[in-house]
């Protein structure tokens, strides 16, 4: 498709469960970032990859966050042992992310709800 | 990063231009101001951006002060679809930067 696509939309956990967050990049981008947005607030940065490389994992909240993009396209966020307080919209968003550019626009997916019960 | 002030909501009629201020008076040279929006239940659309220059394209016009210490984004014919948060964002110009999400403008318009 064109444009930054996530799945699923919405997601319902009960405490405890491990999830999985799905994020298809813009073809051919190369940066890809994580974002996680609280009820009633902007987005907040979460981790960032170039290509495979996870290049900056400073706003994952603690260590039951990973996100991985193992062969430098689709990504996945993973939560493990989930807390209510991680119910918020997870957003994605690519970027084309090439050196020789000035400016590097991020797009963005339409995000997946997380309800954790 | 520069931070930014915007006012937390704004109403425009439909079919009258939206002028939404943001003031960045801690940019920093080579920080250029982007201006993204989120529409309810959707991920945040990038408008538009600029350095120093006025910019204009076909959703929006973006005015900077020639200190570059505010700017204003312009929706020359404002209609319903365009009610959702407006969020203005100074960002370095190279790849792999974050975007720092302020509390943004909410715009409503109204028929």
């Amino acid at each position: 498709g064109a444009g930054v696509s996530q799945s699923p939309r919405y997601k319902v956990a009960k405490r405890g469960q491990d999830v999985a967050l799905r994020c298809d990049p813009i073809s051919g981008h190369v940066s890809l970032f994580w974002y996680q947005q609280a009820l009633g607030q902007g987005p907040e940065f979460l981790t960032y990859f170039q290509n495979e490389a996870q290049l900056d994992k400073s706003g994952l909240p603690s260590d039951r966050f990973f996100a991985e993009r193992p062969e430098g396209s689709v990504s996945t966020l993973k939560i493990q042992r989930t807390q209510q307080e991680d119910s918020a919209v997870y957003l994605c968003a690519s970027s084309f992310g090439v050196r020789s550019t000035t400016t590097d626009t991020q797009y963005f997916g339409p995000g997946t709800r997380l309800t954790v019960l | 990063d520069a931070k930014t002030t915007q006012p937390p909501s704004m109403d425009c009629a439909e079919g009258r231009a939206a002028n939404l201020p943001c003031n960045h008076s801690t940019i920093s040279g080579n920080e250029y101001v982007y201006w993204y929006r989120q529409i309810h239940s959707q991920g945040p659309q990038y408008i538009i951006h600029g350095l120093k220059n006025n910019e204009t394209n076909e959703m929006a016009s973006l005015i900077i002060t020639e200190d570059r210490k505010s700017s204003t984004l312009i929706l020359p014919h404002a209609t319903l679809r365009d009610t959702a948060v407006y969020y203005c964002i100074p960002q370095r110009g190279e790849y792999g930067n974050k975007l720092v999400f302020g509390a943004g403008t909410i715009l409503r318009v109204k028929s």
